[in-house]
Order: C-alpha cells, then sequence, then structure tokens
C-alpha cells in the first residue's frame, strides 16, 4: 500500500530556532516534492528532488532526499514569521502521486 | 501566463443539487487532476486525465465525474452533492506523466448544506 507519513501534524516555533518536519514513505520511489500552502491558497511548488542523496536550498529552507531510508526532510533554520504556513510533501511512486497530511507550521515572535 | 485557473471560487448548494467545476490550463499539459482537500487529510485524488478524451479514477471517485473534452479543460461534476462533498477542490496539472511537477489553481471552496 502506498503510504505518506509527515510529522509533526502541528508545529509552534519560535522564531530563530532550528527544525526539521520528516515525510516518510511506504515503497521505493526516487522522486519527491514539497509544497507550501498559506492559508486560504493554493499550493506553491518549493523544491524538487529527484534522485537519492539530493539536497535543495532556499532561503532558511533546506530539503534532502535518503531513498534507501524512504526519507526526506525539510529543515528550517532560524525560523521567521513568514515561514508560517502548511507544508506538504508529495511523493511519486511508480505511477501515482501521494501527498502527505501537511505539516502546519506556526512561527511565533 | 495564467496558469491554472478554477471557476467558481467560492459556492454554496444544498443537498441533491448538481454543479460542474471548470479548470483551465495554459501549459499545454498533458495531465490534469481533481483533488479534494479535507483537514488532516491531505489531498486525496478524485479523478485525472492522461490527454484529451480520456480519464481515469483516483483514490476517491464515488460521486463524481469528469470530463476532458479540449486538452486544456478539466471538468468535475457533482450529480447529487452531499454534506461529505463538503470540502476545498484543486485542480492540478503537469506536463509528462503522474510522478512529474504539479500545478495548482487556486482552489474552489464548495459547501453542500
Amino acid at each position: 500500500e502506498l503510504k505518506v507519513e509527515q510529522n509533526p501534524l502541528f508545529l509552534s516555533m519560535q522564531e530563530g530556532k532550528n527544525y526539521t518536519i520528516y515525510c516518510n514513505y511506504s515503497t521505493t520511489s526516487d522522486r519527491l516534492y514539497w509544497y507550501r500552502q498559506d492559508p486560504g491558497k493554493s499550493l506553491e511548488s518549493l523544491f524538487v528532488l529527484l534522485s537519492n542523496g539530493a539536497v535543495k536550498q532556499e532561503g532558511r529552507l533546506m530539503a534532502s532526499l535518503d531513498t534507501k531510508a524512504r526519507l526526506s526532510t525539510l529543515h528550517i533554520t532560524a525560523a521567521v514569521h513568514d515561514l508560517s504556513a502548511t507544508y506538504f510533501c508529495a511523493v511519486a511512486f511508480l505511477n501515482d502521486m501521494r501527498f502527505g497530511a501537511g505539516t502546519r507550521l506556526t512561527v511565533k515572535p | 501566463n495564467a496558469g491554472v485557473t478554477q471557476t467558481p471560487k467560492f459556492r454554496v448548494l444544498k443537498t441533491g443539487q448538481s454543479m460542474t467545476l471548470l479548470c483551465a490550463q495554459d501549459m499545454n499539459h498533458e495531465y490534469m487532476y481533481w483533488y479534494r482537500q479535507d483537514p488532516g487529510m491531505g489531498l486525496r485524488l478524485i479523478h485525472y486525465s492522461v490527454g484529451e478524451g480520456t480519464t481515469a479514477k483516483g483514490e476517491v471517485p464515488d460521486g463524481y465525474n469528469v470530463s476532458r473534452l479540449k486538452k486544456q479543460n478539466f471538468l468535475l461534476g457533482l450529480e447529487s452533492a452531499a454534506p461529505s462533498q463538503t470540502s476545498v477542490y484543486f485542480c492540478a496539472s503537469s506536463y509528462g506523466d503522474r510522478r512529474d511537477e504539479q500545478f495548482f489553481g487556486p482552489g474552489t471552496r464548495l459547501t453542500v448544506l
């Protein structure tokens, strides 16, 4: 069965702190996406990870993919309020794409 | 380029009413998708299309129908709306196949009373 699990589902952080969001999946995949969704808005693509060991960085966000562990991480460095949003991973399987439930991130001053 | 657009943005229906949601994309993408988003459940695929004139069922197809008469348009129909279909509906498209990056429309918030 194709499963994608994100944790935590809710995350409240202080500004300036670091944290990591995890995306685990159940079956072999070598392609994974991270999206951001602001409240009441659509999903915006953040990162495309296409191979084992792929690492992408944009500002305070860094995403990585370990296909052997079936794990992707989204690391937040020195969080700021503007990063408050819901973050989704999406895993591309053989002929399917499944989304995680999302991590709702709140960054507090 | 407008990307992916959806109409309407909001709609309120009574149980048993019907409606059609329209999705349009101007990126010449082959694949198009309809998802529903419910709190705590991420995105669930309703139906998708691999090209003009072809459609297929996703995870949660019951109660919905779709059509893709033109490559750029993908319609989602509710023949007899039920309160369980209250949700936010997103359309998306991708260039090559279901593993490719998907681009999303702004969403339609549907309430069924």
